[in-house]
This record gives C-alpha cells, sequence and structure tokens, in this order.
C-alpha cells in the first residue's frame, strides 16, 4: 500500500515561533492530501483539504492564516503552524486518499511552549 | 458529525474473537462502510471496507446486515498488538473521512 511519510515526529517550539510540518507520499502521486489534528483522549478532527497547486480546502473553525498549507508537488504537502502558542500544542497527522481508503503518515506531536 | 455510533470500550481476552459493533441506520445506498484503527500515538491504520457484501481480509472481516444499518468488525483471534482505537466510518467514495469517537478495544492477557 501506499507510504506516507512525516516530518519531524515530534518537535518542541517556543510560543510565538512557527513551525513547518511535511507530509509526503512516498510510491503514490497525490493531487489531494488531507490533516488532521488530535487532541489527547479525544478522536481526529479533519482540519484541511491540501489541493496541488491550488488554494487549500479549510474546514469550518479552522484558521487559515494561522494554519498555512503549501501543496506543491504531487507528492509533497506541507503545513505550517503559525505564531504557535500552547492551545496548539497536539498530534498532527496527514492522509493520503488511496482507492480504498485513505492512508495515514504517523503524525507529528507538536509541544508549543 | 459522524455518522455512525459505537459502544465507547470493550474488552476481549487474547485469542478469542473480538466483535466490534457500529450503528449506521442513516447510511445512504451509495455510502461505504470503513474501519481504521489507531494504535496509540500512531496514525490510523486502514483495515477493512465494504458496501453490502461481507469482506474479509487477512487482518479481519467485515459483516454487515442485510439492511446495511450496522455492521460488526471481527478480529477472529485478537493479540495484545490488537489493542487501539477502532473507528467505524461511512462515506461516499472519495468524499472526505470523518472520524467518530470509535470503540476503545482493550486486549486482556
Amino acid at each position: 500500500g501506499a507510504v506516507v511519510s512525516q516530518h519531524p515526529s515530534r518537535v518542541i517550539c517556543k510560543s510565538g515561533t512557527s513551525v513547518k510540518i511535511e507530509c509526503r507520499s512516498l510510491d503514490f502521486q497525490a493531487t489531494t492530501m488531507f490533516w488532521y489534528r488530535q487532541f489527547p483522549k479525544q478522536s481526529l478532527m479533519l482540519m484541511a483539504t491540501s489541493n496541488e497547486g491550488s488554494k487549500a480546502t479549510y474546514e469550518q473553525g479552522v484558521e487559515k492564516d494561522k494554519f498555512l498549507i503549501n501543496h506543491a508537488s504531487l507528492t509533497l504537502s506541507t503545513l505550517t503552524v503559525t505564531s504557535a502558542h500552547p492551545e496548539d500544542s497536539s498530534f498532527y497527522i496527514c492522509s493520503v486518499d488511496r482507492a480504498y481508503g485513505y492512508t495515514f503518515g504517523s503524525g507529528t506531536r507538536l509541544t508549543v511552549v | 458529525d459522524a455518522k455512525t455510533t459505537q459502544p465507547p470500550s470493550m474488552d476481549c481476552a487474547e485469542g478469542r474473537a473480538a466483535n466490534l459493533p457500529c450503528n449506521h441506520s442513516t447510511i445512504s445506498g451509495n455510502e461505504y462502510v470503513y474501519w481504521y484503527r489507531q494504535i496509540h500515538s500512531q496514525g490510523p491504520q486502514y483495515i477493512i471496507h465494504g458496501l453490502k457484501n461481507n469482506e474479509t481480509n487477512e487482518m479481519a472481516s467485515l459483516i454487515i446486515t442485510e439492511d446495511r444499518k450496522s455492521s460488526t468488525l471481527i478480529l477472529p483471534h485478537a493479540t495484545l498488538r490488537d489493542t487501539a482505537v477502532y473507528y467505524c466510518i461511512v462515506r461516499v467514495e472519495d468524499d472526505k473521512i470523518i472520524f467518530g469517537k470509535g470503540t476503545r478495544l482493550h486486549i486482556l492477557p
């Protein structure tokens, strides 16, 4: 099946700084990727749909100016958390849609201090 | 909002079959039933999906009732590594995947 690589797996940053998370589809050209966020003991929440060569589509309540998504190629989507605050600390997961469903990355745990 | 209802948690003895139920009474004719699981601190893993017929693969079996209003995921011989949160999801092909709260499955040694 498809392999989705996320980097970094863990990151700690200071409040007010920006953090970039990469999501790579290693064996599948993905015109669409998806970004989810998961707080402790909660389910995954879809944040946005990343579209290759065009603007991302954000779910209701997700600040597009805070969570910048770039999908510049068929194998790479990036999520940048700008001006991070402690409440942005979470587990961020990307995914690629295959014919049988989504393949998910291993996730990035962001801690903002 | 999630279109499925699952019990919040279940226990299963190691080596026994784990049967995880899911209600999806408002499912539409073109919506598939998907199952994923998430082991702690990892990304979700695809397990199986189906439309009307029962399905089986190397991981599990999916039993869908004739009226399609509910389904059961069966892990035939549960091991400790099957401890995870299991998500039942209904979706039209190519539609977004929206997660509900899932069932936390504990495999007991």
